[in-house]
């Protein structure tokens, strides 16, 4: 079946330093991707995707492009502030046609020291 | 609503005990899912409606677990008889359509889950 591993946290960071978060996936078919993150005291939110191969999804500063021959989906920012503490989550769809759920990865916390 | 809501936001039960953790989806959302995340793990599913059926419960763990959604709106997710081993956060999420991937889902808060 469908799984997803990221990389071990916690990862700590000084504010302005160049972030990866690592992602690897095995799946059947050609699954979309995703990164959600999670915010201390809030839900779950979207923070990009990426639907095909060579996607390349961004939001808030943060890339991952969609790299179907490492199978991998590595999450990145170029300068990081202290805002972007929070606990990351790399996800595949679940299966082909309806939005059937998604397979998380553990997670990964991030702290951002000033 | 502004987004998905789930009530209660912590539950306490003793073990053995029956519990019913309730979901209100954003208004409209066909899709709604039930996701299990334990202490240091990621959401887990467990099962998904599109509307009022239940197309996929496949991640659900026991044959004590049961989710409806009679009216395609509010979801209840039910544990019956509940064991240590229920305990976790239980995430509801709703997307305004079935479509792949390419649709968002939309979190709530959790009902933290601790079994005593």
């Amino acid at each position: 079946g469908n799984s997803v591993t990221q990389m071990e946290g916690p990862v700590t960071l000084s504010e302005e330093a160049f972030l990866t978060i690592n992602c690897t996936y095995t799946a059947t078919g050609y699954p979309s991707l995703f990164w959600y993150v999670q915010y201390p005291g809030e839900g779950l939110q979207l923070l990009l995707k990426a639907t095909k191969a060579d996607d390349k999804g961004s939001n808030k500063g943060f890339e991952a492009t969609y790299r179907k021959e490492t199978t991998s989906f590595h999450l990145e920012k170029g300068s990081v502030q202290v805002s972007d503490s929070a606990v990351y989550f790399c996800a595949l769809s679940r299966g082909g046609g309806g939005a059937d759920g998604l397979t998380f990865g553990k997670g990964t916390h991030l702290i951002i020291q000033p | 609503g502004a987004g998905v809501s789930q009530s209660p936001r912590y539950k306490v039960a003793k073990r053995g005990q029956d519990v019913a953790l309730r979901c209100d989806p954003i208004s409209g959302h066909v899709s709604l899912f039930w996701y299990q995340q334990a202490l240091g793990q990621g959401p887990e599913f467990l099962t998904y409606f599109q509307n009022e059926a239940q197309l996929d419960k496949s991640g659900l763990p026991s044959d004590r677990f049961f989710a409806e959604r009679p009216e395609g709106s509010v979801s209840t997710l039910k544990i019956q008889r509940t064991q240590q081993e229920d305990s976790a956060v239980y995430l509801c999420a709703s997307s305004q359509q079935f479509g792949g991937g390419n649709t968002e889902a939309f979190f709530g808060q959790g009902t933290r889950l601790t079994v005593v």
